[in-house]
């Protein structure tokens, strides 16, 4: 089935460093994608969002590139900070045929001081 | 402004038992939704409602699970006659529009069945 997932079920990072969160998708006709962090014992909290249209898009320390070719989502962050540490997930919106979100199973990121 | 907020944040129950969960979306926010996440799993979309239309519910699991949204404001999800493989954390969402919009989350309730 159609479904988004992601490579790297846990992420080790020095405090300081960049990270990097990938997801793949195999729905062509996504059209929204979403990256939410989720910390224990909370909901997840919107971080940075694309449109098909785009390839690129900058938030504060994050940066999400889509490319639609190879149906690949990343999510950056800059000079990650202890608070980055969560389980970050990515999520496809397939807009017109829906408006519920397909989540992938999420990677946990730690940061080591 | 305020966030979507749930109640209750825990539930324990006995198998075999009704529960009802409560979501208040963020005012003005016309759509909204509730997921299930098992332990260390991703979300997954149970129903959406979008205005007075008919609701979304492909993603309940079983006839057990059903939903309301009373006024375009609060919604309950019922889940009658219990199974532990109902434990999980159940999650509000909702965002200002019907299709490509931001979907903000509550907190979950966490719901235990013993």
């Amino acid at each position: 089935g159609e479904s988004v997932g992601l490579h790297l079920p846990t992420l080790s990072v020095q405090e300081g460093d960049n990270s990097i969160i990938n997801c793949a998708y195999s729905n062509s006709a996504s059209d929204y994608f979403i990256w939410y962090k989720q910390e224990s014992g909370k909901g997840p909290q919107f971080i940075i969002d694309i449109r098909s249209n785009m390839d690129k898009r900058q938030g504060q320390r994050v940066t999400v590139l889509l490319n639609k070719t190879v149906k690949h989502l990343s999510l950056q962050i800059a000079a990650t900070q202890p608070g980055d540490s969560a389980v970050y997930f990515c999520a496809e919106n397939r807009g017109a045929a829906g408006n519920k979100l397909t989540f992938g199973g999420g990677t946990r990121v730690l940061v080591k001081p | 402004g305020a966030g979507v907020s749930q109640s209750p944040s825990n539930k324990v129950t006995e198998k075999g038992k009704d529960v009802e969960l409560r979501c208040d979306p963020i005012s003005g926010h016309t759509a909204l939704y509730w997921y299930r996440q098992s332990l260390g799993q991703g979300l997954e979309f149970l129903i959406y409602f979008q205005g007075n239309s008919a609701p979304d519910k492909s993603g309940l699991p079983s006839d057990r699970f059903s939903a309301e949204r009373t006024g375009g404001s609060v919604s309950t999800l019922t889940i009658q006659r219990t199974q532990q493989e109902d434990s999980a954390v159940y999650l509000c969402a909702s965002s200002l529009g019907p299709s490509g919009e931001t979907q903000y989350f509550g907190p979950g309730t966490r719901l235990l069945v013993l």
